[in-house]
């Protein structure tokens, strides 16, 4: 089945630096791959996701990458704020109806102004 | 748009006591799946609703875990009796479709002691 590793499990940035988490999934048939944001005691929350038809896709100061040849994926945060702050989860499936979505273990991001 | 709606928030019982919870989802959402997260970990798949026909339970412990979704609207996870090793939030999400982007609830915190 599918596994995801995440990279790195903590990363601590100053205000305005950019972030970087990345994330390798096994099964090449995987083909969706979302980004979840949750802050302390809250709710997983979709910020990005993209599939495997694109290489890349934006959305203000946040991007994600794809290379589907090396089967990893990556999450840029540019110009961080204090309210960046939050675990992130990266997640893998195939973008067929009824599977899985498989997360990694998650990246503690601390902004600190 | 209401978002989904889960009770208890927390709940605290003995091993090998029983406890059960509740998830209403989106309106309109076909697709309910409930997720278990261990503290420092992604959520992990227990099981699929697809209104109320199970799609997937292979990660379920069901000598102990049981969820149902009667009328395709709501569902309730049991488990009976619970191990220290339950630990965790659970958190209950829906989607319109299979294949759809997945809206979380605020999640049970659940201690076994």
């Amino acid at each position: 089945g599918e596994n995801v590793e995440q990279h790195p499990s903590t990363l601590s940035v100053q205000e305005g630096d950019s972030a970087v988490i990345k994330c390798t999934y096994s099964d090449s048939a995987s083909n969706y791959f979302p980004w979840y944001k949750q802050e302390l005691g809250k709710r997983p929350q979709l910020i990005i996701d993209i599939r495997s038809n694109v290489g890349e896709k934006k959305d203000q100061r946040i991007a994600v990458t794809l290379n589907k040849t090396a089967k990893h994926f990556s999450l840029h945060i540019t110009e961080t704020q204090p309210e960046d702050s939050a675990v992130y989860f990266c997640a893998a499936r195939k973008d067929q109806a009824g599977t899985a979505l498989i997360f990694g273990k998650g990246t503690t991001l601390s902004v600190s102004s | 748009e209401a978002g989904v709606a889960q009770s208890p928030r927390y709940k605290i019982i003995e091993k090998r006591q029983s406890v059960a919870f509740w998830c209403n989802p989106i309106s309109g959402h076909a697709t309910l799946y409930w997720y278990q997260q261990i503290l420092g970990q992604g959520p992990k798949l227990l099981i699929q609703f697809q209104n109320n026909g199970v799609v997937d339970d292979s990660q379920l412990p069901k000598d102990r875990f049981s969820a149902e979704r009667l009328k395709g609207v709501d569902s309730t996870l049991k488990i009976q009796p619970a191990k220290l090793e339950d630990s965790a939030v659970y958190l209950c999400a829906s989607s319109f479709s299979l294949n759809g982007e997945q809206f979380f609830g605020p999640g049970t915190r659940l201690t076994v002691l």
